[in-house]
């Protein structure tokens, strides 16, 4: 059964960093691109990244660029988001999924919660 | 990177049919047709339902359906269940920056 599962968030900090992982299961994931997309409590959804199925490629939304990073482990099978200069307006749910550039995002992971709070 | 603009809230019974609207620009919605859109209840993850506009994934009913005129696209229930009730965003691909960009989501009550 195909799934990802994102972990490594939790309460940090305001300037603080934080590196979040997606485990993939169940399909080819060197054959997907893969993004990040997060939402912040009762708001909506916002892309924040995404990267080619080599890594060799990578996008991000102006809230982020310059202080998060999208990469991956395709031997693993995991992608990573890591993310410095934390502010509270990246508090979110942090979600993987596949997709992304002209392909849609197909499967989403559960989320991973980020609070950014001293 | 201003997001694409959906209605706030939309509602309808049972049966019938209801139509959320997406507006973006030429540089998304009007010019690329990679237009997508997501259920998602509430406490859950997303769930793609519409993808290249008017395609739908595998196990989406037939009663979802996508299309677009210029600038603008749109997705279409019919025979509203009571389990259709949730938050429904659509999202572009954008071609001059090589980014996605998402709506702010319709929430769809069924009455």
């Amino acid at each position: 059964q195909a799934q990802l599962v994102a972990s490594g968030g939790g309460l940090v900090k305001p300037g603080g960093s934080l590196r979040l992982s997606c485990a993939a299961s169940g399909f080819t994931f060197s054959d997907h691109y893969m993004s990040w997309i997060r939402q912040a409590p009762g708001k909506g959804l916002e892309w924040i990244s995404y990267l080619t199925h080599v890594g060799s490629t990578m996008h991000y939304a102006d809230s982020v660029k310059g202080r998060f990073t999208i990469s991956r482990d395709n031997a693993k099978n995991l992608l990573y988001l890591e993310m410095n200069r934390l502010r509270a307006e990246d508090t979110a749910v942090y979600y993987c999924a596949t997709g992304g550039g002209v392909d849609a995002f197909e499967m989403w992971g559960l989320g991973t919660m980020v609070t950014v709070s001293s | 990177q201003s997001a694409l603009t959906q209605p706030r809230s939309v509602s309808g019974s049972p049966g019938q049919s209801v139509t959320f609207s997406c507006t973006g620009t030429n540089s998304d919605v009007g010019d690329y047709d990679y237009v997508s859109w997501y259920q998602q209840h509430p406490g859950k993850a997303p769930k793609l339902i519409i993808y290249d506009v008017t395609k739908r994934p595998s196990g989406v009913p037939n009663r979802f359906s996508g299309s677009k005129s210029g600038s603008t696209a749109s997705l279409t229930i019919s025979g509203l269940q009571t389990e259709d009730e949730a938050d429904y965003y659509c999202c572009s691909y954008r071609g001059t920056t090589y980014t996605s960009v998402f709506g702010g989501g319709t929430k769809l009550t069924v009455l």
